[in-house]
């Protein structure tokens, strides 16, 4: 079974300031990992994504994430944030097999002024 | 463009009554699935298509049911809805198990 936990159920940052969104998973084998953004009354849209490629995995927007084994995380950081990045942000494990993608409970980004 | 199309984006329901929320996709995907969103609860797997044909059942199944149409298209029926059926759908596709998934807009229903 995989699960996700994301650390933060909300985080604010000025603008300008650097973004991090904690991520850990749990994995029985290599898992895939995403992060998906969702912007208010809006669906998800992939920022990113590890597949066993390189371990740091850059994304739209800014955005980047590296995949640490040994910690089982996969933090997605960016360097500057800018008001649009205000948003929900979910981590997701995905297995195997179709039914075992998991997702984690999110993050609300707040970006202030 | 249009991707991943989720008809309607709004419903409201009485308890007991049945609908049928309607998916299609484009892209020509083999998987396909049906989540639901909660407050607090991330977004979790009702139900999971492969391919045409075959349905598995995910994390919260219980008061669903699924058809595969054929590979475009993947509804989910409530027979008899319940109030804690309230929440947001999401219909996805993805090309492989593995690969990211693409969703629709929702729908938000309300049952009550």
């Amino acid at each position: 079974a995989q699960s996700v936990t994301q650390l933060d159920s909300h985080v604010s940052v000025s603008e300008g300031t650097p973004v991090l969104l904690r991520c850990n998973y749990s994995s029985s084998y290599s898992p895939s990992l995403f992060w998906y953004v969702q912007h208010p009354n809006k669906g998800l849209q992939l920022l990113l994504k590890y597949t066993s490629a390189a371990t740091l995995v850059k994304g739209i927007n800014g955005f980047e994430a590296e995949f640490k084994k040994s910690e089982t995380s996969f933090h997605l950081t960016k360097p500057s944030a800018h008001m649009s990045d205000a948003a929900e942000y979910f981590c997701v494990v995905s297995g195997r097999i179709g039914n075992d993608m998991r997702f984690g409970a999110g993050t609300r980004l707040t970006v202030k002024p | 463009n249009a991707g991943v199309t989720q008809t309607p984006k709004f419903q409201v329901l009485k308890t007991g009554q049945s609908m049928t929320l309607q998916c299609a996709q484009d892209m020509n995907h083999n998987s396909m699935y049906w989540y639901r969103q909660d407050p607090g609860m991330g977004l979790r797997l009702i139900y999971y298509s492969a391919s045409e044909g075959t349905t598995d059942k995910g994390e919260v199944p219980n008061g669903y049911n699924v058809s595969r149409l054929n590979k475009r298209e993947f509804s989910l029926r409530l027979e008899s809805a319940a109030p804690s059926q309230t929440s947001v759908y999401f219909c996805a596709s993805g090309s492989e198990v593995n690969t990211e998934a693409f969703f629709g807009q929702g729908t938000r229903l309300t049952v009550v």
